[in-house]
């Protein structure tokens, strides 16, 4: 079985300034994906990051950016230039290779972004 | 494009009735996924449909059941249900199978007096 734990349930952060949000898995699969998805307070989820495992190169997407470590199992999210929109619950997610879209969610980190 | 859609949007019910919440996909997606969001928690896997069969489940009992039609619109269906199923129930889908973008919808709210 697959968990994932997020064990940060609330953080803030300044405006303009640079936050993490951590996220460590565990599973016995080499092959997966990692995902953060971000819930804004409209509920809609929306995909903010993906990273391949058999990838050891970070993802980056603009302002967000992970730090992957395979080997502890960890999987954290970076935002830099916090912006007011990004006030929302984040979920790391984790998905094994040989499924189809069968997605193991944390419980959640609530951001708060502070003007 | 319209994205992901489901209906209705919240559902009161009471205990020991039946629910059935419907979901379209994105146009051209053949892959649906059901997850159970509880308050305060992450969404948990129920059902993942491709191409009409069911390809994946969740642990929930079998009072859950789903399925996908020929348009790849699925239903989720809930029977004898219990205040415990109270949750916002989300629908996501995705061109097929493997590494595709998964697209939610807004959620049912449903609540279980």
């Amino acid at each position: 079985a697959q968990t994932v734990t997020q064990s940060q349930p609330e953080m803030s952060v300044q405006e303009a300034e640079t936050v993490t949000l951590s996220c460590t898995y565990d599973t016995s699969e080499n092959n997966y994906y990692l995902f953060w998805y971000k819930q804004p307070p409209s509920r809609q989820m929306i995909l903010v990051i993906r990273q391949e495992a058999y990838k050891q190169q970070n993802a980056t997407e603009n302002r967000f950016s992970v730090n992957f470590q395979k080997a502890a199992k960890s999987f954290s999210l970076k935002i830099s230039d916090s912006q007011l929109g990004d006030t929302a619950m984040y979920f790391c997610a984790f998905m094994k290779q040989d499924t189809g879209n069968q997605f193991y969610f944390g419980t959640g980190t609530s951001l708060t972004v502070i003007p | 494009d319209a994205g992901v859609t489901q209906s209705p949007t919240h559902l009161i019910k009471t205990r020991g009735q039946q629910v059935t919440l419907r979901c379209s996909p994105i146009s051209g997606h053949k892959s649906v996924s059901w997850y159970q969001q509880v308050l305060g928690q992450g969404p948990q896997f129920i059902f993942q449909y491709y191409e009409k069969e069911e390809r994946g489940r969740g642990n929930f009992p079998d009072r859950f059941s789903a399925r996908q039609f020929p348009n790849y619109s699925s239903e989720l269906n809930v029977n004898a249900l219990l205040l415990g199923d109270s949750a916002l129930y989300l629908c996501a889908s995705s061109l097929g199978q493997g590494l595709n973008e998964q697209f939610f919808g807004p959620g049912t709210r449903l609540t279980v007096l």
